[in-house]
């Protein structure tokens, strides 16, 4: 059975850092693209970046480019969100998603952030 | 990369067809047969409803229905049932990533 399990709620302040996580298990890791998607309260679904675990290759959202990082290891099936220095907006739901050509078949169950002072 | 453009809610009484329309440009909606669609419901993660345009996983009625026309896709809810109140957001692809759109609320009145 496919399985995408993400880390727990964070509380952070802004100016820090913070990592996120998926891990996967039920399928071949590195053979399928992994993305995260950004929901803040009471709003819609945004992607911010989308990583091939076999060969690294990475992409960005215009509107995230620069501010996270998608990143994965492999040898624990795992693939990562993080932010270098968290802003008051960056609270919201992310989720992790597997992707085909088609769309979306697996979701993770979400990770909630709250960024506050 | 603009998200593409859905009405913000529809509703329709049971047993009732609705129409959700998903406008984008020739760059992703009208440039791929990769469409999918989504449906949200309160405090749960989106599932797969439709791929590929009008391709229905396992297990999805077969009431919910896809289309596309140039640079606009559709989902189609026929027979609409209480479970089916919920929001809904289609995605294409767009050439190096994807992109969602604005995403509907369904009612059922």
């Amino acid at each position: 059975e496919v399985q995408l399990v993400q880390s727990g709620a964070e509380l952070s302040k802004p100016g820090e850092s913070l990592k996120i996580s998926c891990k996967g298990s039920g399928y071949n890791f590195i053979r399928h693209w992994i993305g995260w998607v950004r929901q803040m309260p009471g709003k819609g679904l945004e992607w911010m970046g989308i990583i091939y675990p076999g060969n690294s290759d990475t992409r960005y959202s215009p509107s995230f480019q620069g501010r996270v990082t998608v990143s994965t290891d492999n040898s624990i099936n795992t693939a990562y969100l993080q932010w270098s220095s968290l802003e008051a907006s960056d609270t919201a739901m992310y989720y992790c998603a597997r992707l085909f050509t088609g769309g979306v078949d697996y979701w993770g169950q979400g990770t909630p952030v709250t960024v506050s002072s | 990369q603009s998200a593409l453009t859905q009405p913000r809610s529809v509703s329709g009484s049971p047993g009732q067809s609705v129409t959700i329309s998903c406008t984008g440009t020739s760059s992703d909606v009208g440039g791929y047969n990769y469409v999918s669609w989504y449906q949200q419901h309160p405090g749960k993660a989106p599932k797969l409803v439709i791929y590929d345009v009008s391709k229905r996983p396992s297990g999805v009625p077969d009431r919910f229905s896809g289309s596309k026309s140039g640079n606009t896709a559709s989902l189609t809810i026929s027979g609409l049932q209480a479970e089916d109140e919920a929001d809904y957001y289609c995605c294409s692809f767009a050439g190096r990533h994807y992109v969602f759109g604005t995403g509907t609320e369904v009612t059922v009145l």
